[in-house]
C-alpha cells in the first residue's frame, strides 16, 4: 500500500491545455514536496508546501496543500512540451522515531506540440 | 546541476558480484539518502546518513550496506547481486537530517545492470 497515492498515473495532452494532478494520503504530513523527473535523470525539487491550505505558484504551476495536510495538487496552466516528465510528490513519514522520506509513484505527463 | 555527484554513471556486472556506488553531497549538506528506482516499484528509499551516522532505514536488503565518511561522501555497497537488483540508484542530499521540510537534491543516478 502506497502512503502517497498519485493520480492520474498517466496523462497525455496537447500544448496549451490545462491539467491537474493529485497526491493523496490517509496520513497527515508535516510537509509535502513536488519533484519533476525526466527520463534517466534525478528528480528535481519544484516546491515545498508546509501549511494546510497553502497555495504556491511557480510560473504556470500552482501547488496547493490540503487543509488537513493529507493531500496536495499541482495545476499546470497552458502546458508546454517542456513540462513533459514524471511528477512526484513526497513527504516525511514519521515512523519509529525517525522520518522516512516517502514518494508517490508519480504522474507521467506528456505534452504534445 | 544539483551539486550532487554520483559515480559511476553506468555499471554492468554479473550475478553474484559486488559493486560500490559513490556519492558526494552538495557543499554544506550533512545528510545523504540512497534510493532505488525501478519501473515496477517506483522510487524506494533505502537508507539515510546524517553527519556520518545512520539516521533512517527503509526497505534496504541485507545484501546492501552503506556508509558515510568523515568528508561526508557516501558509498552504497551491493553484494551477491541478482537480476532483480538492476535499477537506477539515486543519491540525494539535504542540509539537515531532521527538518520536517525534507527538501532533497538528487544526483544524476547510477544505472546498474546485472546480467
Amino acid at each position: 500500500t502506497q502512503l502517497l497515492e498519485q493520480s492520474p498515473q498517466f496523462l497525455s495532452i496537447q500544448e496549451g491545455e490545462n491539467l491537474t494532478v493529485y497526491c493523496n494520503s490517509s496520513s497527515v504530513f508535516s510537509s509535502l514536496q513536488w519533484y519533476r523527473q525526466e527520463p534517466g535523470e534525478g528528480p528535481v525539487l519544484l516546491v515545498t508546501v508546509v501549511t494546510g491550505g497553502e497555495v504556491k505558484k511557480l510560473k504556470r504551476l500552482t501547488f496547493q496543500f490540503g487543509d488537513a495536510r493529507k493531500d496536495s495538487s499541482l495545476h499546470i496552466t497552458a502546458a508546454q512540451p517542456g513540462d513533459t516528465g514524471l511528477y512526484l510528490c513526497a513527504g516525511p513519514y514519521a515512523s519509529g522515531g525517525s522520518y522516512i522520506p516517502t514518494f508517490g509513484r508519480g504522474t507521467s505527463l506528456i505534452v504534445h506540440p | 546541476d544539483s551539486g550532487v555527484t554520483q559515480t559511476p554513471k553506468h555499471l554492468i556486472t554479473a550475478t553474484g558480484q559486488r559493486v560500490t556506488l559513490r556519492c558526494s553531497p552538495r557543499s554544506g549538506d550533512l545528510s545523504v539518502y540512497w534510493y532505488q528506482q525501478s519501473l515496477d516499484q517506483g522510487l524506494q528509499f533505502l537508507i539515510q546518513y546524517y553527519n556520518g551516522e545512520e539516521r533512517a532505514k527503509g526497505n534496504i536488503l541485507e545484501r546492501f550496506s552503506a556508509q558515510q565518511f568523515p568528508d561526508l561522501h557516501s558509498e552504497l555497497n551491493l553484494s551477491s547481486l541478482e537480476l532483480g537488483d538492476s535499477a537506477l540508484y539515486f543519491c540525494a542530499s539535504s542540509l539537515t537530517g531532521t527538518s520536517v521540510t525534507y527538501e532533497q537534491y538528487f544526483g544524476p543516478g547510477t544505472r546498474l545492470t546485472v546480467t
